[in-house]
């Protein structure tokens, strides 16, 4: 089946820094997805792509839609301790979303 | 009320016990879906229901059984289940099933189950 590769898997990064994570699969994908979790909750919802080549910002993210359509990468510019939580990217196709493995984010004050 | 709700957020069970999850979304979507969230592994889905027709099942064991009454309600029947089965289970709904092009997907909050 298709899978994702999502990193990184964590990172520890002081408030005010910029974050770069990003998702890669071998599949060609429809749509990418970006989906922020905290803890004990549902996905939310953060940023949707559409279309190859897409750059989409969302606030102090920026998700882009990879040319080739096999990835995605979102940006967090300005971190603060609110962005804490697991980034997770998706990619749909043929009617079938597949998830990445989640980036975790810590942000120190 | 709007968004994708779930109730009950927590449920402790034993072995032998039958309870139920239900689900609830107030986008006026016509998919709706099961995900299962272990930890440490990438989100599974379960089912899909399309217009209250069940278009995908993932394999799942017969302990867990989907309802779809509406296209407003889903429901997950769970029965004898296995300590393993103790995970998030994640409601989700879309405008349609997904193969529509510029389709989302959004998330319930979940329903944190503990199987003893």
């Amino acid at each position: 089946g298709q899978q994702l590769n999502q990193s990184p898997q964590s990172m520890f990064i002081q408030e005010g820094e910029d974050v770069s994570m990003n998702c890669t699969s071998s599949s060609i994908f429809n749509t990418w997805l970006w989906y922020k979790q905290d803890p004990g909750e549902g996905p939310v919802l953060l940023i949707a792509l559409y279309k190859a080549g897409e750059l989409t910002s969302n606030g102090r993210l920026t998700a882009q839609f990879g040319i080739t359509r096999k990835d995605s990468f979102l940006n967090i510019s300005a971190s603060i301790p609110s962005d804490v939580g697991i980034y997770f990217c998706a990619g749909i196709d043929a009617g079938k979303s597949t998830f990445g493995d989640g980036t975790t984010l810590t942000v120190k004050p | 009320e709007t968004g994708v709700t779930q109730t009950p957020r927590h449920l402790v069970m034993g072995m032998t016990n039958k309870k139920s999850l239900k689900c609830e979304q107030h986008l006026g979507h016509n998919a709706m879906y099961w995900y299962k969230q272990s930890a440490k592994k990438p989100l599974e889905l379960m089912f899909v229901y399309s217009l209250e027709e069940r278009v995908e099942n993932n394999s799942v064991p017969s302990r867990f059984s989907p309802e779809c009454p509406n296209s407003s309600h889903l429901f997950l029947h769970l029965h004898t289940l296995q300590p393993e089965d103790s995970a998030l289970y994640l409601c989700a709904s879309s405008q349609e099933w997904l193969g529509a092009s510029q389709e989302t997907q959004y998330f319930g909050p979940g329903t944190r189950l503990l199987v003893l």
